[in-house]
């Protein structure tokens, strides 16, 4: 049973690009969040996709969306990339109203020069 | 902001017992404690959770005081594996929730 993969598990991009992440959750979950973790710090709450819809959201500016497919994978997209959008980029999927925990992703390293 | 209050760092002799303390002092009465730790460049991966009563699993023992208001998580023989980044957090035990990272304790397990 695979758990929760990311992809790519490097990137580099050049500021004010966009950048799409994607994130396939572990077999059975059907709840997506995402998370941006600074070189340093702990993980901090981007979003959370649930039926295809973002059910919360953390203190993001909007240039951070998401989306959340029929098969319950997820992508994020930042826009307008920032020197600080340089970060590890976390996927933890989990299955919505249960008592089990919730599983990590390998995370995305994102650079941006 | 994270509800909890860590210690920076903390070192381990291989071996011995590691305790990390968490203070979580606002905890509600629906929440949970959690623990999760994030070795170098991978993920979080869950520990153990619980809510008041004391509780132990393959991995750890979570030892919670009576008002709630501290726990310790114990890795009972540490090795060197265990080296990394630990994290307390407070939620509902119930998936429907983000959870709130501080920045941890590093525990680092010497030789």
């Amino acid at each position: 049973d695979a758990g929760v993969t990311q992809s790519p598990t490097h990137l580099i991009k050049t500021r004010g690009q966009q950048v799409t992440l994607r994130c396939s959750p572990k077999s059975g979950h059907d709840t997506v969040s995402w998370y941006q973790q600074a070189l340093g710090q702990g993980p901090q709450f981007i979003f959370q996709y649930y039926e295809e819809e973002e059910r919360q959201r953390g203190n993001f500016p909007d240039r951070f969306s998401g989306h959340q497919f029929p098969n319950y994978s997820s992508e994020l997209n930042v826009n307008a990339l920032l020197l600080g959008d340089s970060a590890l980029y976390l996927c933890a999927s989990s299955l919505l109203d249960s008592y089990t925990e919730a599983f990590f992703g390998q995370g995305t390293r994102l650079t941006v020069v | 902001d994270a509800k909890t209050t860590q210690p920076t760092s903390m070192d381990c002799a291989e071996g011995r017992a590691a305790n990390l303390p968490c203070n979580h002092s606002t905890i509600s009465g629906n929440e949970y404690v959690y623990w999760y730790r994030q070795i170098h460049s991978q993920g979080p991966q869950y520990i153990i959770h619980g809510l008041k009563n004391n509780e132990t699993n393959e991995m750890a023992s979570l030892i919670i005081t009576e008002d709630r208001k501290s726990s310790t998580l114990i890795l009972p023989h540490a090795t060197l594996r265990d080296t990394a980044v630990y994290y307390c957090i407070v939620r509902p035990e119930i998936n429907n929730n983000d959870m709130r990272f501080g920045a941890g304790t590093r525990l680092t397990v010497k030789p």
